[in-house]
């Protein structure tokens, strides 16, 4: 079975400050996608960033970014110069392709509050 | 476009009543998902849809029943609902194998 785990359940962090957070995920597939989504309070899910198992570069969207170790079956998101506007939940999430599950599997999540 | 659209918003349920949530998307997306939010779990998958006329099921499927009649909409219905089943819903669509993309999501409450 395929599976997310988020190990922090809440993080905090100064303003202007760099913080990471943790996922590792299980699966036997080759071929998948990882993501990180975040929920601010106004619920809507909003994708953050993107990574393609097969790509040996990290993926970076501005001031996000991921450190993805394949073989360790990890995948963190380092949020540099904090902002809060960042002060949300944030979810990692799987999905594999080209084969039967076409899911995507989240972990429990990460609420990340940035502090003034 | 709209992208993913969920109505209702809001709903106030008494146990054993029974209700349709309908999610609709208008970027010709081949899979649809239905997925709940519940404190400190996550998002958990309910069904699933990857075309028309195919439905699937996903970790929690229990009281719950999934129509794909057309592409573009996918409908979640409780036939019964309990309050187990008060939770956020959401909908979401991916063209294959990709990003999901999301809906505002319903809050549903059963009394």
């Amino acid at each position: 079975a395929q599976t997310v785990t988020q190990s922090q359940p809440e993080m905090s962090v100064q303003e202007a400050e760099t913080v990471t957070l943790s996922c590792t995920y299980d699966t036997s597939e080759s071929n998948y996608y990882l993501f990180w989504y975040k929920q601010p309070p106004s619920r809507q899910m909003i994708l953050v960033i993107r990574q393609e198992a097969y790509k040996q570069q990290n993926a970076t969207e501005n001031r996000f970014s991921v450190n993805f170790q394949k073989a360790a079956k990890s995948f963190s998101l380092k949020i540099s110069d904090s902002q809060l506007g960042d002060t949300a939940m944030y979810f990692c999430a799987f999905i594999s392709y080209g084969g039967a599950t076409n899911k995507l599997i989240f972990g429990t999540g990460t609420l990340l509050a940035v502090q003034p | 476009n709209a992208g993913v659209t969920q109505t209702p918003k809001f709903r106030v349920l008494k146990t054993g009543q029974s209700m349709t949530l309908l999610c609709a998307q208008d970027m010709n997306h081949e899979y649809m998902y239905w997925y709940r939010q519940d404190p400190g779990m996550g998002l958990r998958l309910i069904h699933y849809s990857v075309g028309e006329g195919t439905t699937a099921k996903g970790e929690v499927p229990d009281g719950y029943n999934v129509s794909r009649l057309k592409k573009q909409n996918f409908l979640l219905g409780l036939e019964s609902a309990a309050p187990s089943q008060t939770s956020v819903y959401f909908c979401a669509s991916t063209p294959r194998w990709s990003t999901l993309f999301f809906g505002p999501g319903t809050r549903l409450t059963v009394l």
